[in-house]
């Protein structure tokens, strides 16, 4: 399963709404979760089974969708926020990530 | 609180094998899988493969799959994935992280292993 990330890089500003969006190449159901990396430093979960808000993310990340098509929507930017992006599906064999989005301050 | 402890830097010759290991602590090892995950530089998470500390089984990603063994050590709590005949894209960051039995996602992770394969 292949999965597409769009946009790739996002120039945007403190207090900005942003949507990632994440497509499967085949149905992955819920099975999919969504990462926050910044540089020098594991990634770390926020979102599973595609809306579920890890333990101590704050509310203003939301995951939406089911089958092929996810978002990750990230309201009232804020500074710590700004960071690569990454989907990853927990349905095939295959564990695939997205290629990742990479938020930068406008 | 899960902890993940990874082993420090390698510098491995192109043709040999890494071997690195994952200490956990803090949880039941046998509760939850153990992913492995790799970064090369400047590049996106690519995933590796699992085992799972309760009966050893394993899964790879077809990337890897015939050049990595993933195993599990109950007697220390400790994952370790060995990597043979090394190629200079192998070098990369190694992460490993636990995942739960239902596909929740990787939800900790370790500090993360440095893999430099010189030609």
């Amino acid at each position: 399963i292949q999965l597409t990330q769009s946009p790739s890089f996002l120039s945007t500003s403190v207090g900005d709404r942003v949507t990632i969006t994440c497509r499967a190449s085949q149905d992955v159901a819920s099975f999919l979760a969504w990462y926050q990396q910044k540089p020098g430093k594991a990634p770390k979960l926020l979102i599973y089974a595609a809306s579920t808000l890890f333990s101590g993310v704050p509310s203003r990340f939301r995951g939406s969708g089911s089958g092929t098509e996810f978002t990750l929507t990230i309201n009232s930017l804020q500074p710590e926020d700004f960071a690569t992006y990454y989907c990853q599906e927990l349905h095939s064999y295959s564990h695939s990530f997205g290629q990742g989005t990479k938020l930068e301050i406008k | 609180e899960a902890q993940v402890e990874q082993s420090g830097t390698e510098v491995k010759r192109a043709g040999a094998t890494v071997k690195i290991s994952c200490k956990v602590s803090g949880y039941t090892f046998t509760d939850f899988y153990m992913h492995w995950v790799q970064q090369a530089p400047g590049k996106g998470l690519e995933w590796v493969g699992l085992v799972d500390p309760e009966d050893g089984d394993t899964r790879y990603s077809e990337k890897f799959q015939g050049r990595v063994a993933i195993t599990a050590d109950t007697s220390t709590d400790t994952v370790y994935m060995e990597l043979n005949s090394l190629i200079s894209e192998d070098t990369a960051v190694y992460y490993c992280a636990t995942g739960s039995r239902h596909r929740y996602g990787l939800d900790s992770w370790g500090q993360g292993t440095l893999v430099t394969v010189a030609s």
